[in-house]
């Protein structure tokens, strides 16, 4: 597989459910990202890891937990969920040295809906 | 306040003619600019990036304009065809790791 692969592609939960939402980058890039889109809004950054650690948390809620066990891998555990959380969730990774341009490669993103 | 536009309405265009959509932002300084490509129920796809220093940048049907006086970028497709239908979102690059996103201008090109 080449690219940023996501699973699932659509998720139905409730709001006390436990789900977790999987990313992989098969790029060798040092960077990865999870954004949300809400309709006719523009994409929100979540986090960021590099190499590994996490380099940015932009005020999520902790029911968003964000797991990167290895540069390739990036996990969003999701727990206690509310409907507004319904959104598209995108993971990205990005070749990032020297504070130079950040192109993004996104996955497909998962569908997610919360009932 | 920080501010990222792009035109909220759709942008509907005859096949053939020049599409130009337009990024306006504020009280940003940003190294570089981009321009991604979404359709529906996808991830944005990267197209082109033009850096503060440069003022035109061009690749195949595209062109990219970055005025950092006027903190404007425009974003043209000639000789547009309906698969160049979608939505384009702009974004600001600020090096390292820190992009911002407007929300985008959705296209559609009729045959």
């Amino acid at each position: 597989e080449t690219g940023v692969t996501q699973t699932p592609r659509h998720l139905v939960m409730g709001m006390t459910n436990k789900k977790s939402l999987k990313c992989e980058q098969h790029l060798g890039h040092n960077a990865m990202y999870w954004y949300k889109q809400s309709a006719k809004k523009p994409l929100e950054l979540m986090f960021v890891y590099n190499f590994k650690e996490q380099t940015e948390n932009n005020s999520v809620p902790s029911r968003f937990s964000p797991e990167c066990p290895n540069s390739s891998h990036l996990f969003l555990h999701l727990h206690t969920l509310q409907p507004e959380d319904s959104a598209l969730y995108l993971c990205a990774s990005s070749q990032v040295k020297d504070y130079r341009d950040n192109e993004q490669f996104f996955g497909p993103g998962t569908r997610l809906t919360v009932l | 306040s920080q501010k990222i536009e792009q035109n909220s309405e759709a942008l509907n265009i005859q096949e053939g003619k020049t599409a130009t959509l337009t990024c306006n932002y504020t009280n940003y300084s940003p190294a570089y600019l981009q321009w991604y490509r979404q359709d529906p129920g996808r991830g944005p796809v990267f197209l082109l990036l033009i850096r503060e220093n440069e003022k035109e940048k061009r690749k195949e049907r595209l062109k990219v304009t970055f005025d950092t006086t006027l903190k404007q970028s425009l974003f043209h497709i000639t000789a547009s065809q309906p698969a160049d239908s979608a939505t384009y979102l702009c974004a600001l690059d600020f090096g390292g790791f820190k992009t911002i996103f407007g929300a985008g201008t959705r296209l559609f090109v009729k045959a």
